[in-house]
């Protein structure tokens, strides 16, 4: 059964003060590993996808990375704006590229 | 440009009544999934369509739970005798399929409080 497990659960960061999220996952066959954010009271809003290891992406203060075995979620000097839910995901093939989530990061950076 | 919409955004209903929740997909997605979501926690499989086939069903929805996509457009998803463990929010989501990718693009989700 594929599993996803992301740290730290909650983390607090000072306005500027970079940090990681961490996504450890096992699955049959990595389709794609997905990071979505989420806002209180809303749905998922897509931010990467990662499909090899060794890949990374990079969209604004965000850079995703994957190994074979966790993704990592950089943020660089964090704004009060990037305060939400992130949230990993992974896609295996088979069963429509349905998603297994983990139960996200609560992130709160503060002025 | 429309994303994933859903309606109504929040029901509130008493235990043992029905709910029906809509779901209509970004156009030119054939894959379309419905996930449930409840507080801390990340969002779970219920099941998905392609087209308008049902192709598969998490264990997590019982048989209050059906779900349709007539036409291979909007979708439904109807919950029977509801209890107050279906309180969550309720996720549609969409994806193309092929050449077109395989991200999926999620609404803003349905509040369903049972009281």
């Amino acid at each position: 059964e594929d599993q996803v497990t992301q740290s730290p659960e909650a983390l607090r960061l000072q306005e500027g003060e970079s940090s990681s999220l961490n996504c450890s996952y096992t699955v049959s066959g990595l389709r794609g590993l997905f990071w979505y954010r989420q806002d209180p009271g809303k749905g998922p809003e897509f931010l990467f996808t990662l499909y090899s290891a060794g890949e990374e992406k990079e969209k604004e203060r965000l850079k995703a990375t994957l190994t074979k075995k966790e993704s990592f979620l950089h943020i660089t000097a964090p704004k009060p704006e990037d305060s939400a839910t992130y949230l990993c995901a992974v896609q295996a093939p088979g069963g429509g590229n349905k998603l297994t989530f983990g139960t996200g990061t609560q992130l709160k950076v503060e002025l | 440009d429309t994303g994933v919409s859903q309606d109504p955004r929040h029901k509130i209903t008493k235990r043992g009544q029905n709910v029906t929740f809509r779901c209509d997909p970004i156009s030119e997605h054939n894959r379309l999934y419905w996930y449930r979501q409840t507080l801390g926690q990340g969002p779970e499989f219920l099941t998905y369509f392609q087209n308008e086939a049902q192709l598969e069903k998490s264990r997590l929805l019982s048989d209050r739970f059906s779900a349709e996509r007539p036409k291979g457009s909007f979708s439904t998803l109807e919950i029977q005798r509801t209890e107050q463990g279906d309180s969550a929010m309720y996720l549609c989501a969409s994806s193309p399929t092929g050449s077109l990718g395989n991200t999926i693009y999620f609404g803003e989700g349905s509040w369903l409080t049972v009281v």
